[in-house]
């Protein structure tokens, strides 16, 4: 089974909103990483959180990870049409496994 | 900087064919390179850990004789899918690993092979 299971899987808002991604995992871990995919495309890396973190920035994007309850959420403010793509957690755990999960497919409507 | 190509973007190929895909890593030196099959829709499923002149590591219920994983060098990872049947068209996405290391992989931007 997958480490990681995003929710939901497909999320359809208004440009200018924001767009929140839940992520779920597990076993324990070292960090989880967010990335975007852009359709039949390659990976993009977002941003990194530690096991020891329970909140990050990055522009527009807020992490954030609770790892009593292993789940980690990704908040997008005032969304763009640009911002269309599936993102997807991936969590790396002691054995330097990094496992993906399913995705969320996001459309950002102009 | 860390960027990584694959060649060809799109491949498709008859029955019974042999298909190679490049992975490089173009402005780095990656010790370690991932080999990633994705379905439509779906996440990515790991195959193979490769490793710079050694044989590659695969993951369970990957076949290595049909995936052969070529590492040659420090900036190509080669990827040949041999005798390719339809329901090995997929997506099929490298990463480069400068320390080696899951936590810091650079993903290239895929390979779609449809095999008719």
């Amino acid at each position: 089974s997958q480490q990681g299971e995003e929710d939901p899987q497909a999320l359809s808002i208004q440009e200018g909103e924001n767009a929140t991604m839940n992520c779920s995992y597990k076993t324990s871990i070292n960090n989880l990483q967010w990335y975007r995919q852009n359709s039949g495309r390659g990976f993009v890396h977002l941003i990194l959180i530690r096991s020891n973190e329970r909140e990050k920035h990055s522009g527009r994007l807020r992490v954030t990870l609770d790892t009593s309850k292993k789940s980690s959420s990704l908040l997008i403010t005032a969304s763009r049409a640009a911002d269309t793509a599936s993102y997807f957690c991936a969590t790396s755990n002691a054995g330097n496994m990094l496992t993906f999960g399913g995705g969320t497919r996001l459309m950002v409507k102009p | 900087g860390a960027v990584v190509s694959q060649h060809p973007s799109w491949v498709i190929c008859k029955s019974g064919t042999s298909v190679k895909i490049e992975c490089r890593s173009l402005d780095f030196q990656a010790t370690t390179m991932f080999w990633y099959r994705q379905f439509p829709k779906q996440s990515l499923m790991l195959m193979a850990t490769s490793n710079e002149g050694s044989k590659a590591t695969y993951e369970q219920g990957v076949e290595k004789d049909k995936f052969l994983i070529n590492h040659a060098s420090l900036t190509l990872s080669t990827l040949t899918v041999t005798s390719a049947h339809p329901e090995d068209s997929s997506f099929y996405i490298c990463s480069a690993s400068v320390s080696g290391s899951y936590h810091e992989q650079y993903f290239g931007p895929g390979t779609r092979l449809t095999v008719t």
